[in-house]
């Protein structure tokens, strides 16, 4: 069966820092893989998906980048966070694009 | 992108009661899809629905895809404590990019 691991669970950080948020599939190939992010426990915002290797749509101008070096890897980064970017972030793959989405864990972000 | 309303926004229940949610969009979607998100995890898929007019159950999980692919609603029947969460709709259409959340309802289960 399908796992997504979504890591770190929790993460404080300060402002001006780089970022580096890590998600990987396990048992399935070429999955679409996307990353959210939910502010309160609500309004679930999409900010990058990508449909392969190295292919990244992004949504919403941002501090934000993603990148998919392998297959089923994701890495949601920033050069330097700003206050702003706190939140919750979820990764989320599909088989296809219109497939439903299955979510990871999630990684609550805090940046002082 | 496409607006889902979802409603309630929150609703406080006694034990043993149903549960009914909706959501209603001004745009037509291809697939209605049901998440349960407890605190500090990510959503989980309860239920998917493919087809207009599809009902489908999940244990005490029913939903139901709108005629008109524009609604969908999820009822619950007997609620436990466990049920407490927040449910989100999303309505899927072809193409990336092409799934909308609603903005959710928060059930509390009252022992």
């Amino acid at each position: 069966s399908q796992t997504i691991h979504q890591w770190p669970a929790t993460l404080v950080q300060p402002v001006g820092s780089p970022l580096s948020l890590e998600c990987t599939v396990e048992g399935t190939s070429n999955p679409n893989l996307y990353w959210y992010r939910q502010a309160a426990g609500r309004g679930l915002q999409l900010l990058f998906y990508s449909v392969g290797i190295g292919q990244i749509s992004s949504e919403v101008p941002q501090n934000l980048s993603a990148s998919r070096p392998q297959d089923r890897q994701f890495i949601l980064s920033s050069k330097k966070l700003l206050l702003s970017d706190s939140g919750f972030y979820l990764c989320a793959w599909s088989v296809n694009i219109n497939s439903p989405l299955h979510f990871g864990n999630g990684t609550r972000l805090t940046v002082t | 992108g496409q607006q889902l309303n979802q409603s309630p926004q929150s609703m406080f229940i006694q034990e043993g009661e149903d549960v009914s949610m909706n959501c209603t969009s001004s745009s037509i979607f291809n697939t209605w899809l049901w998440y349960k998100q407890d605190p500090g995890e990510g959503p989980v898929l309860l239920i998917a629905l493919y087809k207009a007019g599809e009902l489908t159950s999940n244990g005490r999980l029913t939903a139901q895809f709108g005629i008109t692919r524009k609604d969908s609603f999820l009822n619950i029947s007997a609620s436990i404590p466990s049920d407490v969460g927040i449910y989100f709709c999303a309505g899927q259409t072809t193409g990336a990019n092409n799934l909308f959340f609603g903005t959710g309802t928060r059930l509390t289960v009252i022992p």
